[in-house]
């Protein structure tokens, strides 16, 4: 079962520019993770959230929580073509093991 | 490089065949995770297992059947497929505590094609 939904489903930019992605979620969580898929490969952490912050940063990347709205944005500033890639977001609940559902992800592609 | 190891990476299988996946991890992770995938789709859950007991099955058909031998690894056993199961299948561990934030570590994924 799909958690969110996440918005643009693609997008293509200029090397330089930012990129921004949003995602939406539905039930309540403890954390908001964004992750990075290369083609065919396996994801990569990108960064985590937790349900009582609001943004975070890490390196070129910001992440902010709205859980009132129940939706996140993830911003990818001075892209490089190397971030070309899909992103998703991911919401996860401690059941005993994190249930952690993705959503339907942003496939960014940037120009050099 | 993941410190999740997943194997075989290809895999072709007929409808009757039996084979399994293997999935290897050496972080000390107590929860371990089988994800499906198919093209351009997110991974969707499949199961769950902490501390090797399977503490979550996303109503995932009997012929997919996950094993934990021990914490470090994790089978899923596969037989009878069907074509629609053509798909990347990765394995993701993480922490299972209860102060764990839950962040997933992916191998590269074994891609099954059913014939």
């Amino acid at each position: 079962s799909q958690q969110g939904e996440e918005d643009p489903q693609a997008l293509s930019i200029q090397e330089g520019e930012n990129a921004t992605m949003n995602c939406s979620y539905k039930t309540s969580i403890n954390n908001l993770q964004w992750y990075r898929q290369n083609s065919g490969r396996g994801l990569v952490h990108l960064i985590l959230i937790r349900s009582n912050e609001r943004e975070k940063h890490s390196g070129r990347l910001r992440v902010t929580l709205d859980t009132s709205k129940k939706s996140s944005s993830l911003l990818i500033t001075a892209s490089r073509a190397a971030d070309t890639a899909s992103y998703f977001c991911a919401t996860s609940r401690n059941t005993g093991g994190f249930k952690t559902i993705f959503g339907a992800g942003t496939r960014l592609f940037v120009k050099a | 490089d993941t410190e999740v190891t997943q194997t075989p990476k290809h895999l072709v299988m007929g409808m009757t065949n039996k084979k399994s996946l293997k999935c290897e991890q050496h972080m000390g992770h107590r929860a371990m995770y089988w994800y499906k995938q198919k093209a351009k789709k997110p991974p969707e859950l499949m199961f769950v297992y902490s501390y090797e007991k399977l503490s979550i099955n996303e109503s995932v058909p009997s012929r997919f059947s996950p094993e934990c031998p021990n914490s470090s690894l994790l089978n899923l056993h596969l037989h009878a497929l069907q074509p629609e199961d053509s798909a990347l299948y990765l394995c993701a561990s993480s922490q299972a505590n209860l102060v764990a934030t839950g962040e997933l570590f992916f191998g590269e994924g074994s891609r099954l094609t059913v014939l």
